[in-house]
């Protein structure tokens, strides 16, 4: 069974840009994950999509939004890029089935580097 | 809201030792605790899953209680070997859809053959 893949893997951007990231989950997992890890904040959640809609969000701006497709594949897009955006972005999936027992299946991430 | 802290943040040891991980939670209305390993540059590999109602869970080496009451969970690695050497993080669920987790900052370990 495959793994969780994220694309691209490496992505280099200028202040002011927009980017998107794309994460196709485990077959069969209906929920998926974004995460932002820098070395002074460690892994921080964005949000959270379920059948298409967003069900989980954290304490991020608006211009981080995403959004998931019929086929459970997710992807998210950072407007205006900022100097502090750079950051290693994972994205985790998992099956969803009783409360409680969902572990959660990671990407290998896709590390962003904004100039 | 729930804040995540794990003690130490790096730790070095010679190989063969047994040793414990440490991670505390603040607010005790969690459904799950995960411990997971991240090498360098890499995503996360999850390692052990304590549901809120467990106390401990075994995969091969590896231990991991939890003391909801306490906001504590340990995660034992026995006999430690060169190739443990990585990140190690605790994550709890805070709600009961899963997705979202709550991660500490992880503790650096190396294990010097």
């Amino acid at each position: 069974k495959a793994g969780v893949t994220q694309t691209p893997r490496y992505l280099i951007k200028t202040r002011g840009q927009q980017v998107t990231l794309s994460c196709s989950p485990i077959s069969g997992h209906r929920s998926v994950s974004w995460y932002q890890q820098t070395p002074g904040q460690g892994l921080q959640f964005l949000f959270e999509y379920f059948s298409e809609t967003q069900r989980n969000k954290g304490n991020f701006p608006g211009r981080f939004s995403g959004r998931q497709f019929s086929n459970s594949r997710s992807e998210m897009n950072v407007s205006t890029l900022e100097l502090g955006d750079s950051a290693l972005y994972l994205c985790a999936s998992s099956l969803v089935s009783v409360a409680g027992l969902e572990t959660q299946y990671f990407g290998p991430g896709t590390r962003l580097l904004v100039l | 809201k729930q804040e995540v802290t794990q003690i130490p943040a790096a730790l070095s040891v010679p190989e063969g030792e047994n040793l414990v991980l440490n991670c505390s939670f603040t607010d005790s209305a969690i459904y799950n605790l995960q411990w997971f390993r991240q090498d360098p540059g890499k995503g996360l590999t999850s390692l052990l899953l304590i549901q809120s109602s467990q106390r401990e869970q075994t995969s091969g080496r590896l231990n991991a209680s939890l003391d909801k009451s306490s906001g504590r969970s340990t995660l034992y690695i026995a006999a430690s070997q060169p190739g443990d050497s990585a990140t190690y993080l605790c994550a709890v669920s805070v709600n009961n859809q899963g997705g979202k987790l709550i991660f500490g900052q992880g503790t650096e370990l190396s294990v010097k053959p």
